[in-house]
C-alpha cells in the first residue's frame, strides 16, 4: 500500500488559516487522497477526498499538487474546535475497502 | 439512529474471557468496516463486509478474531480468550459500498482486559 508522511504535529492560532501538508510520493494514478480528522474520545470523521483536481467542501480545501506526490488540507479560519488528529490517506482505485491509517498529524489551536 | 452506533461503549473484562462487540451501520449502508486503535496510535483495519460476506479480513491479528454480519446490516465483532494486549478502542464504520465513497466511523467501544 502507498504510505504518506505527515509531520507530528502544528500549531495555529484561533482564526488563522491552517495549511496541513502531507506527502505521497508513491501513489499510484487509481489512488484516491482522503483525509480524516480524530477529535479526542471520538471516532475518525471524514474531511475531504480528491483524486486530480482540487476540492473545495464546507470544511476545508484540498490542495493536490501537479504530480500528485503531495497535498495539503487548509482550513480556510481555525477555530478551537478543530484540535484534532488529522489523517492523510490514500485509498487505492477509490474502493470501498479499507483505508490505512498512518499516525496523522496533531493540530493544536491557540486561542 | 443518524449515525454508526457501537455498543457497549465501553467494556472491562478478565483475561481469558469472551466478549462481543456489536455494530448498527448507518441505514442502507451496505459496506461495513472494523478497526482497532491502541493509544497513540491510528485507527488499525481488521475486517471489511460488503453485505453479509466478508469482502476483506486480512487485517484480524488471529484466529482468536472473528465477526460476523449475517443480515448484511448489524455486525458484531468477538473475541474469544481476551488478552491484555487486546485492550484498544474498536471502531466500527460503514459507507455506501461505491468506490471513493465516504466512510463514517461510530464512537467506538472501548475494551479493557484486566
Amino acid at each position: 500500500d502507498a504510505k504518506t508522511t505527515q509531520p507530528n504535529s502544528m500549531e495555529s492560532n484561533e482564526e488563522e488559516p491552517v495549511h496541513l501538508p502531507c506527502n505521497h510520493s508513491t501513489i499510484s494514478g487509481t489512488d484516491y487522497i482522503h483525509w480524516y480528522r480524530q477529535l479526542p474520545s471520538q471516532g475518525p470523521e471524514y474531511v475531504i477526498h480528491g483524486l486530480t483536481s482540487n476540492v473545495n467542501n464546507r470544511m476545508a480545501s484540498l490542495a493536490i499538487a501537479e504530480d500528485r506526490k503531495s497535498s495539503t488540507l487548509i482550513l480556510h479560519r481555525a477555530t478551537l474546535r478543530d484540535a484534532a488528529v488529522y489523517y492523510c490517506i490514500l485509498n487505492y482505485g477509490g474502493s470501498q475497502g479499507n483505508l490505512i491509517f498512518g499516525k496523522g498529524t496533531k493540530l493544536s489551536v491557540k486561542p | 439512529g443518524a449515525g454508526v452506533s457501537q455498543t457497549p461503549s465501553n467494556k472491562v473484562t478478565e483475561k481469558g474471557k469472551y466478549v462481543e462487540l456489536r455494530c448498527d451501520p448507518i441505514s442502507g449502508h451496505t459496506a461495513l468496516y472494523w478497526y482497532r486503535q491502541s493509544l497513540g496510535q491510528g485507527p488499525e483495519f481488521l475486517i471489511y463486509f460488503q453485505g453479509t460476506g466478508a469482502a476483506d479480513d486480512s487485517g484480524l491479528p488471529n484466529d482468536r478474531f472473528f465477526a460476523v454480519r449475517p443480515e448484511g446490516s448489524v455486525s458484531t465483532l468477538k473475541i474469544q480468550r481476551t488478552e491484555r494486549g487486546d485492550s484498544a478502542v474498536y471502531l466500527c464504520a460503514s459507507s455506501l459500498g461505491v468506490p471513493g465513497n465516504t466512510i463514517y466511523f461510530g464512537e467506538g467501544s472501548w475494551l479493557t482486559v484486566v
